[in-house]
């Protein structure tokens, strides 16, 4: 696959404002997406999820768009705070049900 | 705290040497996934467990790994003669996993490794 060096994409937002993160997919038959935040030093932490027979789910500060037709995910965080800088990632099931396989990164840093 | 654990959360060995981490799910998960995680890049899938069975081991679980849920409860991930290459985060995870679907899986702090 595609390698992946150490420069994340890097998302900076001002506190307060509101954020926007992507991700693609590979599987169109995926049906299943999760996003995990991680901060530095630390395990992932589920986010939210959405099943593919919806296309929108909300959670506290967060929304999850999922769009089938061209594979692509979203995470929305509403009123951007310090404790949201991390690294954020997208995952799909990767063969079977029982193995994620994560996309790229992404890296949110809140400017206070 | 009844998230995952791991531990140790560091551990710091010479080329050659056997380390073995262990994970303990969050109670009453069936399921157990071990995952590895290199700087900049997302967590790769090792292998899983349901109940005691390890039902799945990617190509990247090498003869050098081994892992074990001997009870349905912890987990123990064992690399032996490690070389530089293994150093990495070790990540595990655990669900409540019912047949034929993908569970929500949560994930513990993780145990760096470095290999000298």
């Amino acid at each position: 696959g595609e390698s992946v060096g150490l420069h994340l994409p890097t998302l900076s937002v001002q506190e307060g404002d509101n954020s926007i993160i992507n991700c693609a997919y590979s599987n169109s038959a995926s049906d299943y997406f999760i996003w995990y935040k991680q901060e530095s030093g630390k395990g992932p932490q589920f986010i939210i999820d959405i099943r593919s027979n919806m296309d929108k789910r909300q959670g506290q500060r967060v929304t999850v768009l999922l769009n089938k037709t061209v594979k692509h995910l979203s995470l929305q965080i509403a009123a951007t705070q310090p404790g949201d800088s991390a690294v954020y990632f997208c995952a799909e099931p990767g063969g079977g049900n029982n193995r994620l396989a994560f996309g790229k990164g992404n890296q949110v840093v809140v400017i206070p | 705290d009844t998230g995952v654990s791991q531990d140790p959360r560091h551990k710091i060995t010479k080329r050659g040497q056997n380390v073995t981490f262990r994970c303990d799910p969050i109670s009453e998960h069936n399921r157990l996934y071990w995952y590895r995680q290199t700087l900049g890049q997302g967590p790769e899938f090792l292998t899983y467990f349901q109940n005691e069975a390890q039902l799945e081991k990617s190509r990247l679980l090498s003869d050098r790994f081994s892992a074990e849920r001997p009870k349905g409860s912890f987990s123990t991930l064992e690399i032996q003669r490690t070389e530089q290459g293994d150093s990495a985060m070790y990540l595990c995870a655990s669900s409540h996993g019912t047949s034929g679907s993908t569970d929500t899986q949560y994930f513990g702090p993780g145990t760096r490794l470095t290999v000298l």
